[in-house]
């Protein structure tokens, strides 16, 4: 059954660092999704990604955020300037269609702490 | 943004009884709920939906029942295993590809 992958597992970085975490949707999706948890929170949206573009953000997501669909197969995240605060399990998502019964399919996550 | 609340932060049930899991929201625009299951280090994995016009959705030993009026959703597994111990989180959603709001999660412990 197809999955959605993601890499790496965890990373660790120092405060102010730029971190891309990588992700691999199922192969016929057509919405992406990143979320995030915070260690003992919610899952909690981030973005969603759309023909290209992005088609929500939540406030979370701001500058200092970025995604890209760089070559039709795999979908970034970039933190540019990574805080204490920004450590987390960061999951990716994928959707095949906007059908009101379609489901969103989530990753492993990639567990990133910041030093 | 407490849209979607898990009321029971955990839940410890014997094997071979039912398990009822709770679930609660306050926006009337959600037309799209669903069960998802974690594990430790491991990402969500989908149980279960529902639409907004259903009142009920069955898949094997997990029923989820809807109640609109209430703004209330249930899921029920029976009978409970070992395996199904795990968190389980409730989510909705009000577009076709819109984002979820997830419910904080109850973590389900199945005894034998």
């Amino acid at each position: 059954e197809p999955e959605v992958t993601q890499t790496p597992s965890h990373q660790v970085t120092q405060m102010g660092q730029e971190v891309i975490l990588r992700c691999v949707p199922i192969s016929n999706h057509l919405y992406f999704y990143w979320y995030r948890q915070i260690l003992g929170q919610k899952v909690e949206f981030l973005v969603s990604f759309y023909n290209n573009e992005i088609s929500e953000k939540s406030e979370i997501f701001d500058d200092q955020f970025s995604v890209e669909r760089p070559d039709g197969s795999n979908f970034t995240l970039k933190i540019r300037s990574t805080k204490l605060e920004d450590s987390a399990m960061y999951f990716c998502a994928s959707q095949p269609l906007a059908v009101s019964t379609d489901t969103q399919y989530f990753g492993p996550g990639t567990r990133l702490t910041v030093l | 943004d407490q849209q979607v609340k898990q009321n029971s932060p955990s839940l410890s049930v014997q094997e071979g009884r039912i398990s009822i899991l709770n679930c609660d929201y306050t926006n009337s625009m959600f037309d799209y709920f669903l069960w998802y299951k974690k594990y430790p280090a491991e990402g969500p994995t989908f149980l279960i939906s529902i639409s907004s016009i259903k009142d009920k959705n069955e898949d094997g030993r997990f029923t989820v029942f809807l109640n609109k009026s209430a703004k209330h959703l249930s899921l029920h597994i029976v009978p409970s295993q070992p395996g199904d111990s795990a968190v389980y989180f409730c989510a909705a959603r009000s577009d076709s590809w819109g984002k979820l709001q997830f419910g904080a999660g109850t973590q389900v412990v199945v005894t034998p």
